[in-house]
């Protein structure tokens, strides 16, 4: 069975801080993506990293892949509180760029 | 801009009843798909739906699920019999062109809220 774990599940940073939070997954995969969800909304689009060694930032947000190691991680520069949201990897799985499996997502509460 | 739009916003249904649950995706995308997210939990694929057929669907997606593009621009979700363990909030999503990091961005709508009674 195919899983992607996220870890932390929870975190809770002061403003100004760093932390990096990962997605690890169980299947081959040279696709992976990065989402925020705000409490009560939908998704938001955030990263698409499509190779080994791709390397996204936006802001004070940072994603990177490593398929040899089924790992990717999302980190935060300097968090600030508007950050606050819960945090998802999704893995493709599929042949046709179509099937995607998230993973348990990390809430994030920046304290200011 | 372009957004993708779901109606209703809130379904409220009998066990048991079919529901449809509507989505109008962006209007040059190609590629539609539905997820489902149970309160408090991980977003699960359900479906994946390109040239008016479907791409790949996960194990949640068995007979009692289906999906159609009806008309070009709306793409329904319709689930014949629901049951209990069904209520989750429901996600529309479309990606855009064949190639490259276009065809991979998903833009998702507000969802519909599915509650079984």
């Amino acid at each position: 069975e195919l899983k992607v774990e996220q870890n932390p599940l929870f975190l809770s940073m002061q403003e100004g801080k760093n932390y990096t939070i990962y997605c690890n997954y169980s299947t081959t995969s040279d696709r992976l993506y990065w989402y925020r969800q705000d409490p009560g909304k939908s998704l938001e689009s955030l990263f698409v990293l499509l190779s080994n060694g791709a390397v996204k930032q936006e802001g004070r947000l940072m994603a990177s892949l490593d398929t040899k190691a089924r790992l990717s991680t999302l980190h935060i520069t300097a968090a600030v509180h508007d950050l606050s949201a819960t945090y998802f990897c999704a893995v493709d799985t599929s042949n046709t760029g179509n099937q995607f499996y998230f993973g348990t997502g990390t809430s994030l509460t920046v304290i200011p | 801009e372009p957004e993708v739009t779901q109606t209703p916003s809130h379904q409220v249904t009998q066990m048991g009843q079919e529901v449809i649950l509507r989505c109008v995706p962006i209007s040059n995308h190609l590629y539609f798909y539905w997820y489902r997210q149970i309160l408090g939990q991980k977003v699960e694929f359900l479906v994946s739906f390109y040239n008016n057929e479907i791409s790949e669907k996960s194990e949640i997606f068995d007979d009692q699920f289906s999906v159609e593009r009806p008309d070009g621009s709306n793409f329904t979700l319709k689930i014949r019999s629901t049951k209990l363990e069904d209520s989750a909030m429901y996600f529309c999503a479309s990606s855009g062109s064949m190639f490259g990091v276009a065809k991979n961005i998903q833009y998702f709508g507000a969802g519909t809220r599915l509650s079984v009674l």
